[in-house]
């Protein structure tokens, strides 16, 4: 098992670009998230979705969508991308709400 | 708010000692407590605590929940070089909300 999988690694964006994170698991997990990683300022939920087909709002949503495309993938876009968005992206994946496991992550860079 | 707190922020020790890495919450409706180790890149998960007194172990690493007190902590023995790392304290409140609470977590280096 590859377990939980992002891609890409490292982007690099000006202010206004657009772009999606692909996270994909293969552990026939129910339920994906998507966090995102500052100094000082610890994980931090931005979407989640509980089973395929729902999507809810995290604690950072704004400036970003996501869509459960099935049950293995769960997007993260950005439609115009600020410097703020600047930060580590983690998707993860969980069979019950407990226990997440994490993908590598993605270092997004916006300028 | 929720809230957790973890203690030290950071930590330096030489292999062999031994650490014992705090986490404090404030948290309603309290279900679970996760920690994981982070690190370069992912977090990756060490135990999960539900109930209280009952210490989880693997290998060198144990843990152990007080839902009175409203803390864990998290204890490593024999330290080797490869335990540092942040190690991150996570809450999970019940209900249909999938919310984790994550602590700032605590860096751990380890020294030969």
């Amino acid at each position: 098992n590859a377990g939980v999988t992002q891609t890409p690694k490292f982007q690099v964006l000006k202010t206004g670009q657009s772009m999606t994170l692909q996270c994909a698991q293969d552990m026939n997990h129910n339920s994906m998230y998507w966090y995102r990683q500052d100094p000082g300022m610890g994980l931090r939920l931005i979407y989640y979705s509980a089973s395929e087909g729902t999507t809810d709002k995290g604690e950072v949503p704004n400036g970003y969508n996501v869509s459960r495309l099935n049950k293995r993938e769960f997007s993260l876009r950005l439609e115009s991308a600020a410097p703020s968005q600047t930060s580590v992206y983690f998707c993860a994946s969980s069979l019950s709400t407990d226990t997440q496991y994490f993908g590598p992550g993605t270092r997004l860079t916006v300028l | 708010e929720d809230k957790v707190v973890q203690s030290p922020l950071s930590l330096v020790v030489h292999e062999g000692d031994t650490v014992t890495l705090n986490c404090s919450y404030e948290v309603t409706n309290f279900r679970s407590l996760l920690w994981y180790k982070q690190e370069k890149k992912a977090p990756t998960f060490l135990f999960m605590l539900t109930s209280s007194g009952i210490e989880k172990k693997s290998g060198r690493l144990s843990s152990i929940l007080d839902k009175k007190e409203l803390f864990s902590i998290l204890n490593i023995t024999a330290t080797q070089t490869g335990d540092s790392a942040v190690y991150l304290c996570v809450w999970r409140s019940g209900g249909s909300n999938y919310k984790l609470t994550f602590g700032k977590g605590t860096l751990l280096t380890v020294n030969p």
